[in-house]
Parts: C-alpha cells; sequence; structure tokens
C-alpha cells in the first residue's frame, strides 16, 4: 500500500512572502496526484492534479502554481502569499489502473498566513 | 457535470444508537460513491465505496452504505455509534462515464457528534 508524506506540518507566513509544500509518494507507481485546499475544517477545493511527471492542470486560477518533478513528487509553490491562502492543503494519490479507485490522503499541512 | 450532496452540517446522536449520515449524488452516467472520514486535522481516510453489484456496501470501522439509484443516495449507516465515530465525514462521486483524468467531487462534509 502506498504511504503519502506532506512537509512541513504546519507553517506560519507572512502575507508577500513565498511557499514551497511537498509531497511525496511510496509504494505506487504512476500515480494520479492531487492538491487540494480546505478551508474552515470543511469543503475540499481541488487545486491541481496531474497525470504524470511535468504534466498539470489547474482546477481553479490563483497565486499559486503545482510542479511534479518526479513520478513520486508533487509540489505547491507561491510567489507571494494573500491571507486568503491561509488553510489546510492536502495531497492525495489515486494509483493507476482501475478507474474506480480511491484517493488516499497525506497527512496534510496547515498554513496561516498572517 | 457531476455533484454531491451532504444536507446535513452536523448530526448528533447518542452512543449505542444506529446513525446515518446523508448523501444524494448526481451524475449523467453511473456513479462510483465514496465515503470518507476526517479526524481533527488529519488527511481523510477512506472509508467505502460502491463500484457496482450489491447496493449495501461495507466498510471500515463497522460502516456501511447503501446505494439507491432510484433516490440518487448513497447514506452512510453504523449499526450502533461510537463516541470515537465522532468526525467530519465526506461524501464523494464521481462519473463512471467522465473519462479524462477522473475527477472526484466531494460534498462539503457532515460532522458526527456521539453523545456519551
Amino acid at each position: 500500500s502506498q504511504t503519502i508524506h506532506q512537509w512541513p506540518a504546519t507553517l506560519v507566513q507572512p502575507v508577500g512572502s513565498p511557499l514551497s509544500l511537498e509531497c511525496t509518494v511510496e509504494g505506487t507507481s504512476n500515480p494520479n496526484l492531487y492538491w487540494y485546499r480546505q478551508a474552515a475544517g470543511r469543503g475540499l477545493q481541488l487545486l491541481f492534479y496531474s497525470v504524470g511527471i511535468g504534466q498539470i492542470s489547474s482546477e481553479v486560477p490563483q497565486n499559486l502554481s503545482a510542479s511534479r518533478p518526479q513520478d513520486r513528487q508533487f509540489i505547491l509553490s507561491s510567489k507571494k502569499l494573500l491571507l486568503s491562502d491561509s488553510g489546510f492543503y492536502l495531497c492525495a494519490v489515486k494509483t493507476s489502473g482501475r478507474t474506480y479507485n480511491e484517493q488516499f490522503f497525506g497527512p496534510g499541512t496547515r498554513l496561516t498566513v498572517l | 457535470a457531476q455533484s454531491v450532496a451532504q444536507p446535513e452540517d452536523q448530526v448528533n446522536v447518542a452512543e449505542g444508537n444506529p446513525l446515518t449520515v446523508k448523501c444524494t449524488y448526481s451524475v449523467s452516467g453511473n456513479p462510483y460513491l465514496f465515503w470518507y472520514v476526517q479526524y481533527p486535522n488529519r488527511g481523510l481516510q477512506f472509508l467505502l465505496k460502491y463500484i457496482t453489484g450489491d447496493n449495501l456496501v461495507k466498510g471500515s470501522y463497522g460502516f456501511e452504505a447503501e446505494f439507491n439509484k432510484s433516490q440518487t443516495s448513497f447514506h452512510l449507516k453504523k449499526p450502533s455509534a461510537l463516541v470515537s465515530d465522532s468526525a467530519l465525514y465526506f461524501c464523494a462521486v464521481r462519473d463512471m462515464n467522465s473519462g479524462g483524468y477522473q475527477k472526484v467531487t466531494f460534498g462539503t462534509g457532515t460532522k458526527l457528534q456521539v453523545i456519551p
């Protein structure tokens, strides 16, 4: 089974500062990878997804970007953080193969922008 | 387009009583349906899924869900609630015919509070 690592676990950043969140996956190859943001402990907003190295699709236009430099590494970045970027960021993995495979989620990164 | 609705923000149930967390969905084709649970400051954990076949799906921690095609519902159930079941529950749907990268749509979540 796969293991998903996210770091850092928590982060406090000033407005206007850059951001880099990392997600790495073990135990599977060529997965679909996803970045979600959860605000106020509720609904999930899909930010980016990737079906392969260097392939990134954005769901919501905003000041965030994502990259997938390796098969099992997914990075979320920003050049200048906004207050509205605060939230709980979750990386998720769907193993390749069956289209009905469920997603598995990492432990999350709590980002507070001050 | 696909969508999922969780009509209750919060469900309160006494420990030992049966619990139900409601979910309805909308897809143009046939659905794949999922339930996840989230404990505070944690990622979501997969509970169960419906793909096809038997309408009653059994999952982790004694949870089960019933698929009802005519009512487009996939309610989560447990015969006897535990205090440790208190958490945030998410229903999710994917249209079987959506193709592409297989986007899953999540509901807004229902907070389950089990009262001792």
